[in-house]
This record gives C-alpha cells, structure tokens and sequence, in this order.
C-alpha cells in the first residue's frame, strides 16, 4: 500500500528556535497534503492543507506565519515551527491522499518537544 | 457544521470479549464514514469504511455499518485480542476522494490477556 513517511520521528528544541518537519509521500505523487496536530488524549486537529506549487490553506485560528509550509514537490511537504514555545509542544501528523483510493494515507507523526 | 462524536474512553476489555465503539455525526451533506486506528507509537490507518447509507465495512474482525437513520457508525468486533489494543478513530468526509476528513474525539481501547 502507499507509505507516508515523516522526518524527524521525535525533536527536542529550546525555546525560540525553528523546527522543520518533513513529510514526503514514498511511492506516490500527491498534489495535496494535509497537516495536523494532535494534543494528548485528543483528537487530530487539521491545521492546513499543503498544495503543491501554491500557498498552503490553513484552518480558521492557525497561525500561517507560525507554521511554515512549504510543498516543494510532488512528494514533499515541510512544516517549519518557528520561533517555538512549549505550547507548541504536540504530536505533529500529516497525510497525502491517494488519488482514486478515497482515503487518506497518514505519516507515523512528528513528537515535537519546546523546553 | 459537520461533526462527529465518539463514546469517550478508555474501553477495558478483557481478551475475546465483545466490542462495540458507538460514533454518531452530523454532516451537511452524504458523507463517507470511516474508521481509523492508531497503535502505539504509529501513524493513523485506515480500518474500515462505507460510502454509502446500508454500507458494511470490515477488516481484521472489526466491522461497521452505515446507519443512516440513525446517523451512526457504530464499531464492533465479536472476540478482540491484546493484540487490537489501540485507539480507534471515527471520521467522516464528504469529498469523495476521503480528503478533509472531520475525526471524532477518539477512543482508546485496552485489552487485558
């Protein structure tokens, strides 16, 4: 089946610097991707939609100069926390569909740290 | 707006007892339901899913319906395992290529050997 990968699988940053999160479909093109957040115990908050070759779409109270998104190719998209706070903190996940297949293939998730 | 609502957890099971996970939702159109699980550690996969009102979806002994009366989509399987320890995710999307999927809250599911 089709694989979504995720890099890096968990970070620890400190405070004020920048994190970047790839996601990058391994055996299929994807024009769209999805990223999400997920806090613990809760459910996935889509937090914007990656197009490539355009600017992301992000959901109503996400932040789009807080989290970069950059959909640089067919197979990757790159989220960039920057300027990180503990707030921040959250387990990071994205997705890419496959055409035809009506469904969505997710990556392992993102473990993201801020001290 | 769309919405989908899953009995809260965690579910604790001893080893082949009879699962049911209730989902219920709301959407503004028809929807395709789905079912995701998330073991530890992993990314999401899909389980199951149903199109379309009557639809069954089923995978691994896990199967649900589409209830379209009755606005649900509720999990079950006959005799889980240790082994389905997990938490499971309901979802809807109404784009018909499964994309802006609208998950439910989740529901973590123990089962004890």
């Amino acid at each position: 089946g089709a694989v979504v990968s995720q890099h890096p699988s968990r970070v620890i940053c400190k405070s004020g610097t920048s994190v970047k999160i790839e996601c990058r479909s391994l055996d299929f093109q994807a024009t769209t991707m999805f990223w999400y957040r997920q806090f613990p115990k809760q459910s996935l908050m889509l937090m914007a939609t990656s197009n490539e070759g355009s600017k992301a779409t992000y959901e109503q109270g996400v932040e789009k100069d807080k989290f970069l998104i950059n959909h640089a190719s067919l197979t990757l998209s790159t989220l960039t926390v920057t300027s990180a706070h503990p707030e921040d903190s959250s387990f990071y996940i994205c997705s890419a569909p496959l055409t035809g297949a009506e469904t969505q293939y997710f990556g392992p998730g993102t473990r993201l740290l801020v001290l | 707006g769309d919405s989908v609502t899953q009995m809260e957890g965690p579910v604790t099971l001893s080893e082949e007892a009879f699962l049911t996970i209730n989902c219920t939702y709301t959407a503004t159109g028809y929807p395709s339901l789905f079912w995701y699980v998330q073991y530890p550690g992993e990314g999401l996969q899909l389980l199951l899913k149903a199109t379309k009102a009557d639809d069954k979806g089923s995978n691994k002994g896990f199967e649900a319906t589409y209830r379209k009366e009755t606005t649900s989509f509720h999990l079950e399987k006959g005799s889980v395992q240790v082994s389905d320890s997990a938490v499971y995710f309901c979802a809807l999307s109404l784009n018909n290529a499964g994309n802006m999927l609208t998950f439910g809250g989740g529901t973590r599911l123990m089962v004890k050997p």
